[in-house]
């Protein structure tokens, strides 16, 4: 069964420092990973997702992830974190390909913290 | 404004009691997915519905249906309720209904059930 491993609950980073969330998934076939941000009281916002193509994949708010097929990963990277980036990030796999549905299986999340 | 309405936005009721969850998805989407985010079971996938058809179930109770409607807007029925039921429950919707795991969900801000 597909599954998202998000092994770090919380994380607390400085103003300024680099950031880097760790997600591994399992499943048969080809991925569609996504990483999507919920800031307090909001709901999922995309972040960025990888279909195909290029393992290193851009999104919104200066993030990015890189798939890596060897290691079933897909960690989420900044190079410089913003206190506007304090929230909570889920990585989810997209299930069902070829099947009925398709729906996202969600990790459990990462809750960020920054500190000034 | 993600496009994808949700409301109420806050509810409180009493055990035992039924609510109804309206979700209004974004133009020209025709999948509504509901999950459920509570503390102890995270992001749980709920249910799909693609142009008013089933098309998915996951870990719904019995005392929970929902519905999509002609116009595409969705409703999840929560009855007999307990204590723990309480959760943010979200809707997401997406255009890509089935065959593929490339597929984008947007999400609504979530309704926030208290069962007291």
């Amino acid at each position: 069964a597909q599954s998202v491993t998000q092994p770090d609950i919380h994380i607390t980073v400085s103003e300024g420092a680099s950031l880097e969330l760790r997600c591994n998934y399992s499943y048969g076939a080809t991925p569609y990973l996504f990483w999507y941000v919920q800031s307090p009281g909001q709901g999922l916002q995309l972040l960025l997702k990888y279909f195909s193509g290029d393992t290193l994949v851009q999104g919104i708010k200066g993030f990015e992830a890189e798939f890596k097929r060897s290691q079933s990963s897909f960690n989420l990277r900044k190079p410089s974190v913003h206190w506007s980036d304090a929230a909570e990030y889920f990585c989810a796999v997209g299930a069902g390909y070829g099947g009925a549905t398709n729906k996202l299986i969600f990790g459990t999340g990462t809750l960020l913290a920054v500190q000034p | 404004d993600s496009g994808v309405t949700q409301t109420p936005k806050h509810l409180i009721t009493a055990t035992g009691q039924r609510v109804t969850l309206r979700c209004s998805p974004r133009s020209g989407d025709l999948s509504v997915y509901w999950y459920q985010q509570s503390l102890d079971q995270g992001l749980q996938f709920l249910i799909q519905y693609y142009n008013g058809e089933e098309r998915a179930k996951g870990n719904i109770l019995e005392r929970f249906s929902a519905q999509q409607f002609p116009d595409l807007h969705s409703e999840l029925n929560l009855s007999s309720l307990e204590l723990g039921d309480s959760a943010l429950y979200f809707c997401a919707s997406s255009v890509v209904a089935v065959g593929s795991g490339a597929n984008v969900l947007t999400f609504g801000a979530g309704s926030r059930l208290t069962v007291l």
